[in-house]
């Protein structure tokens, strides 16, 4: 089966820099992807990764290490509008069946 | 970017009653489909992946029965709620795959039942 862990919750500071971590344990990874749901909306992807390392794209950069089954998401030069939940996931299967984590619902404070 | 609609965006229903949720892809053909729920401040849980012209495969605990799936064409998908009851009620979110492998999601649709 897959499980993926996130913290529940996240409190940063607008313009402040605030990383999101995922540790995963999943059979047939293919990669780790991101995405952020607004609520009451659908989630949005934001990144994937499926080579260890840092994929940046504008503010926000995610990291893997399949080594150590662990992932996160960094969100810098934080704005209001980025107070969401995000969540980590893995895909697999010859569908591309998409598992999410936990979930961790990011606050950003004036 | 390639688009996915659910319809209907909300829906309240009396218990006992069938309810259907469509889903669509716009302007892509999708290979495979997905549907998720989301309960309150929870994560997505696929309940099931359904290929165009086959049968849906359903995730352990889901049933079948309850939760039917047709997914007739290459651009929709439907998943009936039949008999619906109050813990039913939830956020389903269906996403459809194109043949690279991409997913992208609806906007959901959010079930009521009284």
């Amino acid at each position: 089966g897959q499980s993926l862990e996130q913290p529940s919750e996240v409190t940063a500071v607008e313009g402040a820099i605030v990383q999101i971590n995922c540790t995963y344990q999943t059979s047939g990874f293919y990669g780790l992807s991101w995405y952020q749901q607004h609520d009451g909306g659908a989630p949005t992807f934001l990144s994937y990764n499926a080579l260890d390392g840092l994929e940046e794209t504008g503010r926000f950069s995610s990291f893997l290490s399949r080594s150590d089954s662990y992932g996160y998401l960094l969100l810098q030069e934080l704005q209001m509008k980025d107070s969401a939940s995000y969540f980590c996931a893995t895909n697999s299967g010859g569908y591309q069946k998409v598992t999410f984590g936990t979930g961790t619902k990011l606050q950003v404070i004036p | 970017g390639a688009v996915v609609s659910q319809h209907p965006s909300w829906v309240i229903c009396k218990s006992g009653t069938s309810v259907k949720i469509e889903c669509r892809s716009l302007d892509f053909q999708a290979t495979t489909m997905f549907w998720y729920r989301q309960f309150p401040k929870q994560s997505l849980m696929l309940m099931a992946t359904s290929n165009e012209g086959s049968k849906a495969t359903y995730e352990q605990g889901v049933e079948k029965d309850k939760f039917l799936i047709n997914h007739a064409s290459l651009t929709l998908s439907t998943l009936t709620v039949t008999s619906a009851h109050p813990e039913d009620s939830s956020f389903y979110i269906c996403s459809a795959s194109n043949r690279g492998g991409t997913q992208y999601f609806g906007p959901g649709t959010r079930l009521l039942v009284l």
